[in-house]
């Protein structure tokens, strides 16, 4: 079994904060790194697939960063919203068999950081 | 396009009932996934399928059964319920094949209660 670790579990922002949460995983087999958010009574969504060290995505006032020699990840949000209120999950894929040329490895889940914005 | 499709969204089971959990993808994707998520654990993988016609045990395979009905259907069984299997129920399904990277679509959830 992957340990897959997130910190905090859990967060309180006011509006307007800038906050930043991490994604601890195995260094060595490294294939990708996925961030998904996931709002209450909905389905998870994904943010970004992460595959490369030193990758950096964005998304609006989200961002991402990945060191895959060390087994982090960062997850910023800059300017938090309540909307932003969510629990946020991160999910790391190891190299996996191919099987006729498509891969199938499977992704273990963190246990998320619930982000809560108060107005 | 549906998407990722569940039902029910919501049940209630007394120890020892049995029930099935149905889930279609309409994405035309070859893997579809069953996980369950629990209050500080994440979401662990119960069992999967590469493919039509084939099915493997996750991290959590013990108490239930799959059956992968065709390219489009995956269901999960609950031969005997117990408490212990109170959680909610994701079935999903990823974009698979070279650089895709298993980029999971997701149902809705089916919230189950054992009594």
């Amino acid at each position: 079994i992957l340990n897959v670790e997130q910190s905090p579990q859990s967060l309180h922002v006011q509006e307007g904060d800038s906050t930043n949460f991490t994604c601890s995983f195995p260094s060595s087999n490294f294939y990708a790194l996925h961030w998904y958010r996931w709002e209450t009574a909905k389905s998870p969504e994904a943010l970004f697939v992460m595959t490369l060290n030193g990758d950096e995505k964005k998304k609006g006032r989200i961002s991402a960063t990945l060191n895959t020699k060390e087994g982090y990840s960062y997850l910023y949000i800059k300017g938090s919203q309540p909307e932003d209120s969510a629990t946020y999950l991160c999910a790391f894929r190891n190299r996996a068999p191919y099987a006729g040329g498509t891969s199938y490895g499977k992704l273990t889940f963190g246990q998320g950081t619930i982000l809560t914005v108060h107005p | 396009n549906a998407g990722v499709t569940q039902t029910p969204k919501f049940q209630v089971l007394k120890t020892g009932q049995s029930m099935t959990l149905q889930c279609a993808q309409d994405m035309n994707h070859n893997s579809m996934y069953w996980y369950r998520q629990d209050p500080g654990m994440g979401l662990r993988l119960i069992y999967y399928s590469a493919s039509e016609g084939t099915t493997d045990k996750g991290e959590v395979p013990n108490g239930y059964n799959v059956s992968r009905l065709n390219k489009r259907e995956f269901s999960l069984r609950l031969e005997s319920a117990a408490p212990s299997q109170t959680s909610v129920y994701f079935c999903a399904s990823p974009k698979s094949g070279r650089g895709l990277y298993n980029e999971q679509f997701f149902g809705p959830g089916t919230r189950l209660t054992v009594l």
